[in-house]
């Protein structure tokens, strides 16, 4: 069964430096999302993208994020310069047309 | 803005017994849908209800909505110990979802 697929599965970044969280969506796929759940929170909205541009962001989703799906099978989180309450697991999700959204397994960003 | 948010937030039972989780929000939804998160896993989809349903089964889980009330329950029947995990709600509105905070599920054999 396909899946949606992230890398790293683990990220530890100094504070300041730039990281870039990849997520390979389902293939046939048209709408990609990322999240992010703070260490015992919810899991919170990012942003989401479709058509090759974002569509709905959160407040969270600042100046300091960008996303990007370089080719046909990657998209991107890219964070410009982090900072300690970047610390988060980041989950990519995609879905086709239906409301169902698939989600990857997640990248656990620390930053130190 | 709207919120799932879940109750209990923990919740401990023996494998063989009934979990319920409930769930309430506060503004109109398209659907609400239920979610599973084993310990540092990502999130699987368990079962998605639209906002005209009231009552919806699949396999060992069944979930309500009343949107009078602007709560659902998940209840997982004969529960196993590989159920045990954060199960959480999510609201869709317009495009986007919201996901509470979770209820804790711990099943002990």
């Amino acid at each position: 069964e396909p899946e949606v697929t992230q890398t790293p599965s683990h990220q530890v970044t100094q504070m300041g430096q730039e990281v870039i969280l990849r997520c390979v969506p389902i293939s046939n796929h048209l709408y990609f999302y990322w999240y992010r759940q703070i260490l015992g929170q919810k899991v919170e909205f990012l942003v989401s993208f479709y058509n090759n541009e974002i569509s709905e962001k959160s407040e969270i989703f600042d100046d300091q994020f960008s996303v990007e799906r370089p080719d046909g099978s990657n998209f991107t989180l890219k964070i410009r310069s982090t900072k300690l309450e970047d610390s988060a697991m980041y989950f990519c999700a995609s879905k086709r047309l239906t409301y169902e959204q698939y989600f990857g397994p997640g990248t656990r960003l620390t930053v130190t | 803005s709207q919120q799932g948010e879940e109750d209990p937030q923990a919740l401990s039972i023996q494998e063989g017994e009934n979990a319920t989780m409930n769930c309430s929000y506060k503004t109109s939804i398209n659907n609400l849908q239920w979610y599973r998160q084993n310990s540092g896993r990502g999130l699987v989809h368990l079962i998605l209800i639209r906002s005209n349903e009231r009552e919806k089964h699949s396999g060992r889980l069944r979930v309500t909505l009343d949107t009078s009330k602007k709560s659902s329950s998940l209840l997982i029947t004969a529960s196993r110990a590989a159920d045990t995990a954060s199960y959480f709600c999510a609201t869709l509105g317009y495009s986007t979802l919201t996901f509470g905070k979770g209820t804790m599920l711990l099943v002990s054999p």
